[in-house]
């Protein structure tokens, strides 16, 4: 079975540019999460995607991030503009459904904001 | 409000040692409670969970981790520690009432020592 797909895994930008983060979750999976870590922390979930519903995105700072999951499957995140705060690895986690069952996580994308 | 607490930043132990990561919790409604691991440059990687049933938990690597009501507590445990099990390892509880969102401890990092 695939895991979660993720890409770029590696982003360098200078701050006020934009920049985009892909996802792809295991197959069959009805939930898609996206979370910020930041280094020597645990996860932040910034975005919880139930087939291609928003069921919370308290945490998004909605003024520069958007997230969209148009098919219920593959999701992008994009962060425009960039500051220099939101260098941070963004984590891709998917489960099979929204309630308590474990996440599977990507590789994650490291971005550093200059 | 619900809050996971790591209070060891880092634990070291030797080879072939028993160890102990611990984790205690706060929650309202039933805990759901989970273990992840993160390598360096690598994603969380699910390793157990306790959902009901028996309070002693066996996951993956042998790994194995106890549940105790009482002290809230959900602390991680191998009896026979190697090299390759240093990493960080993050606890994390969710339940109903927070629509079953994974609330992240801070991370312990283990070193393994030769």
């Amino acid at each position: 079975e695939a895991g979660v797909a993720q890409s770029p895994r590696y982003k360098i930008i200078e701050k006020r540019q934009s920049v985009a983060f892909w996802c792809n979750p295991i197959s069959g999976h009805a939930t898609l999460y996206w979370y910020q870590q930041i280094l020597g922390q645990g996860p932040k979930l910034l975005i919880q995607f139930q087939n291609n519903g928003v069921v919370d995105d308290s945490q998004l700072p909605k003024d520069r991030f958007s997230a969209e999951r148009l098919k219920g499957v593959d999701s992008t995140l994009k962060i425009q503009p960039a500051k220099l705060e939101d260098s941070a690895v963004y984590l891709c986690a998917s489960s099979v459904s929204g309630g308590p069952y474990e996440q599977y996580f990507g590789p994650g994308t490291r971005l550093t904001v200059t | 409000a619900q809050s996971v607490a790591q209070p060891e930043d880092q634990v070291n132990v030797a080879e072939g040692n028993p160890l102990t990561v611990k984790c205690t919790y706060s929650v309202s409604g039933n805990p759901y409670l989970f273990w992840y691991v993160q390598y360096p440059n690598r994603g969380l990687q699910f390793l157990l969970k306790y959902i009901t049933g028996d309070n002693l938990v066996k996951g993956s690597y042998g790994f194995e981790a106890e549940f105790n009501k009482s002290q809230t507590s959900f602390h991680l445990k191998k009896p026979s520690a190697l090299v390759s099990d240093s990493a960080l390892y993050f606890c994390a509880v969710s339940s109903e009432d927070s629509n079953y969102q994974l609330i992240w401890g801070a991370g312990t990092k283990l070193i393994i020592k030769p």
